[in-house]
């Protein structure tokens, strides 16, 4: 069974910074991308970042590109997200996403979310 | 970016009813749409993807279709457990959007 545990989340002033967590087991972990997806409660979900299952190639939305760096310790099944100057509307609950097989780009697994609060 | 709208944004209907929920993109996804269902204090869940594989685990109520900007999920027997927000998404372009979901409320 796949299962993905995140962590890191927590209240963190403006401009501050923030590293995320996500522990995967039960697949083959260096076989497939890994992303971060956030979402305001009562909103869409938003899609923030993406790592390869090597750690060579990475993606990041417009919104969080220079702020944020996702990686990978593929000796450690996991997955982080390092946030810095970040902002109020940063403020969300973070999924890390396990990405589908094949060349749809799904997202078929979840973790239970980690929330970030931004806020002096 | 590409562009996602869904219709209706919210609906009510009984045990047993036909539901149809759209998505519209902005421009062509070929085969590259899905559906979640997320429910209250819950990650989104994968019920569909490539338009119309049904992930492992959804039940056969649950179908999808459609072709370049226009989709369609159907729910063809509508059940208690089915009260959720569905998304669709788009995975053509390197941003991942989702639509902004729609409510379905089992009277």
């Amino acid at each position: 069974e796949v299962q993905l545990f995140d962590s890191g989340g927590g209240l963190v002033q403006p401009g501050g910074s923030l590293r995320l967590s996500c522990v995967a087991s039960g697949f083959t972990f260096t076989s497939y991308a890994m992303s971060w997806v956030r979402q305001v409660p009562g909103e869409r979900p938003e899609w923030v970042s993406t790592i390869s299952g090597s750690g060579t190639s990475t993606d990041y939305a417009d919104s969080v590109k220079g702020r944020f760096t996702i990686s990978r310790d593929n000796s450690k099944n996991t997955v982080f997200l390092q946030m810095s100057s970040l902002r109020a509307e940063d403020t969300a609950l973070y999924y890390c996403a396990k990405r589908g097989s094949g060349s749809h780009r799904h997202f078929d697994s979840w973790g239970q979310g980690t929330p970030v609060t931004v806020s002096s | 970016d590409i562009q996602m709208a869904q219709s209706p944004s919210s609906l009510s209907a009984s045990v047993g009813d036909r539901v149809t929920i759209t998505c519209r993109a902005s421009q062509s996804l070929t085969i590259y749409l899905n559906w979640y269902q997320q429910k209250p204090g819950r990650p989104p869940k994968l019920l569909i993807y490539g338009i119309s594989t049904l992930q492992s685990g959804t039940p056969s109520r649950f179908s999808g279709s459609g072709s370049g900007t226009d989709f369609t999920l159907t729910i063809s027997s509508l059940q208690p457990e089915d009260s959720a927000t569905y998304y669709c998404q788009e995975t053509y372009s390197t941003t991942f959007t989702f639509g902004p979901g729609t409510k379905v409320d089992v009277k």
